[in-house]
């Protein structure tokens, strides 16, 4: 299965502030299609978690353009700025090049 | 709006069998692939079973193969998970998901609210 590191476990940040997520796979995530199925997820505190981020840089509907995604190969990276209040959470970055999709283990966003 | 509302939460013996529900609303469920994803208390998540649109594909993770059975019926808009032989670490929130594609599943688009499974004796 493919490892997906998330790093760091946890951040602290001030709101209006800005944070970077690194998410890295043990094995390339291209495809042999040349697509990168690398996606970003959000869960907030007691909810389910909710899609940002897929194909490493694409924002799903209604996400802020606050939230960017970039990378490529195995090494990505979530950007986050402009902290707001609903930003805090637990990340996941997950892949869905090989079977099974698996997750990283998160980076829980708090309030400095 | 797309919704995805679980349902068959609760607490069983290890051995025992469950059956947990996900109705579908808001896109045509006959057109995509299906996800069941669980996370166990405290921890992240893992994805368990995966459905094709047509039922014609079914994969599962290696923790619970030949024990679940993931299934659908597209007149009924509904996902199934069948989970039998329940083991104390399948204790977990289950999440039904949304694929984004007819078959496989590059990410998940939406997922339900959750329903909690406890194996305890």
């Amino acid at each position: 299965d493919v490892v997906m590191t998330q790093t760091p476990v946890s951040l602290s940040v001030s709101l209006g502030g800005q944070v970077s997520i690194s998410c890295r796979s043990s094995q390339s995530l291209v495809h042999n299609n040349g697509n990168t199925y690398l996606s970003w997820y959000l869960q907030k505190p007691g909810q389910s978690p909710q899609l940002l981020i897929y194909k490493v840089s694409n924002r799903f509907s209604g996400i802020s353009d606050r939230f960017s995604g970039s990378g490529s190969g195995t090494d990505f990276t979530l950007k986050i700025s402009r902290v707001e209040p609903d930003d805090l959470g637990v990340y996941y970055c997950g892949q869905g090049t090989q079977y099974p999709n698996t997750f990283g283990a998160g980076t829980k966003l708090e309030l400095k | 709006e797309v919704q995805l509302v679980e349902s068959g939460e609760g607490l069983v013996q290890p051995g025992s069998s469950m059956k947990l529900s996900c109705v579908a609303s808001g896109f045509t469920f006959s057109n995509y692939g299906m996800n069941w994803i669980r996370q166990a208390p405290k921890k992240g998540l893992e994805w368990i079973a995966l459905i094709y649109y047509d039922s014609s594909s079914k994969y599962y993770a290696d923790s619970v193969k030949g024990r679940f059975t993931i299934s659908r019926d597209n007149s009924k808009n509904t996902l199934y998970l069948e989970m039998n032989s329940l083991r104390s670490e399948d204790t977990a929130m289950y999440y039904c998901a949304k694929g984004a594609l007819t078959t496989r599943v590059p990410h998940f688009d939406y997922w339900g609210q959750g329903v909690m499974v406890t194996v305890s004796s």
